[in-house]
C-alpha cells in the first residue's frame, strides 16, 4: 500500500528563484489537495482539485503560485519569484471522492526554505 | 467564519498520566472532525473521524469524542512514543466539498 509522495523533501533556494514540487496521491484517489505549514502552526489550505479540475484557490495563493493536475494523475505546485515570507511546508494530501468518512492522507511534506 | 481552537498549546505528562486534549469548533454546519498525529518534520498522520455529536473512537490508548461545540481526545496511560502534536480539523457543509481547517494543534510530550 503506497501513500501519498512528495518530491522532493527539502529544497533550498534564493529569494527571486522559480521553485517546483510534485505530489503523487494515493493510485485511487481523485480528490488531491494542496496545504502550507509554517512552524506553530497547523496546515492552512491552498488549492484543491477533482481529477484534472481545479475547483478552488484559496486567497493565501497568490498570482506567483500557480498548480496543476493533468491527467488527473499527480500534481505539481509552482512558486515564481519566491520571497523568504514563502518558507514553509507544503503538503500534499488525497482522498476518495463519495466515498465516507471523506479523510485526507496526507505526504511527507516539501520543506522549503528561501534564503 | 469557521474555526477550530485546541488547549493547552503543550502539555507535558509523565509515562502513565491520562489527560485530555481539547478541540473547540466554529463551524457552519459539521460534516467531519478529524484528529490527526504529526512528528516533527512529517506530515500529519489520520486518527480518527467523527460525524455526529456523541460520537466516539478508539485506538489503542487514544479516544477521541465529539459534541456540538468541541472534541476531547483523551490519552489513557500513554508512553513516550505517544509523543507528538496532536492537530484537530473540521470540514464544513457548504464550503468547498473537502476543505479541511486546522487548529494550531498541542504539543504532547510524555516523559518517562
Amino acid at each position: 500500500d503506497t501513500g501519498v509522495s512528495q518530491d522532493p523533501r527539502h529544497k533550498i533556494t534564493k529569494r527571486g528563484q522559480n521553485v517546483t514540487f510534485r505530489c503523487d496521491p494515493i493510485s485511487e484517489h481523485n480528490r488531491l489537495y494542496w496545504y502550507r505549514q509554517t512552524l506553530g502552526q497547523g496546515p492552512e489550505f491552498l488549492t484543491y482539485f477533482q481529477n484534472e479540475a481545479q475547483l478552488e484557490k484559496s486567497r493565501l495563493l497568490s498570482d506567483r503560485f500557480s498548480a496543476e493536475r493533468p491527467k488527473g494523475s499527480f500534481s505539481t505546485l509552482e512558486i515564481q519569484r519566491t520571497e523568504q515570507g514563502d518558507s514553509a511546508m507544503y503538503l500534499c494530501a488525497s482522498s476518495l471522492q463519495g466515498v465516507m468518512p471523506y479523510e485526507q492522507y496526507f505526504g511527507p511534506g516539501t520543506r522549503l526554505t528561501v534564503t | 467564519e469557521d474555526q477550530v481552537t485546541q488547549s493547552p498549546e503543550a502539555l507535558r505528562l509523565q509515562e502513565g498520566e491520562s489527560s485530555s486534549l481539547n478541540c473547540s469548533y466554529t463551524v457552519s454546519g459539521l460534516r467531519g472532525l478529524f484528529w490527526y498525529r504529526q512528528d516533527p518534520g512529517k506530515g500529519p498522520e489520520f486518527l480518527f473521524t467523527l460525524y455526529s455529536a456523541g460520537e466516539e473512537k478508539e485506538k489503542e490508548r487514544l479516544k477521541a469524542t465529539l459534541t456540538k461545540k468541541e472534541s476531547f481526545l483523551h490519552i489513557t496511560a500513554p508512553k513516550p512514543e505517544d509523543s507528538a502534536t496532536y492537530l484537530c480539523a473540521v470540514q464544513a457543509r457548504g464550503s468547498t466539498l473537502g476543505r479541511l481547517y486546522f487548529g494550531r494543534g498541542t504539543q504532547l510530550t510524555v516523559w518517562p
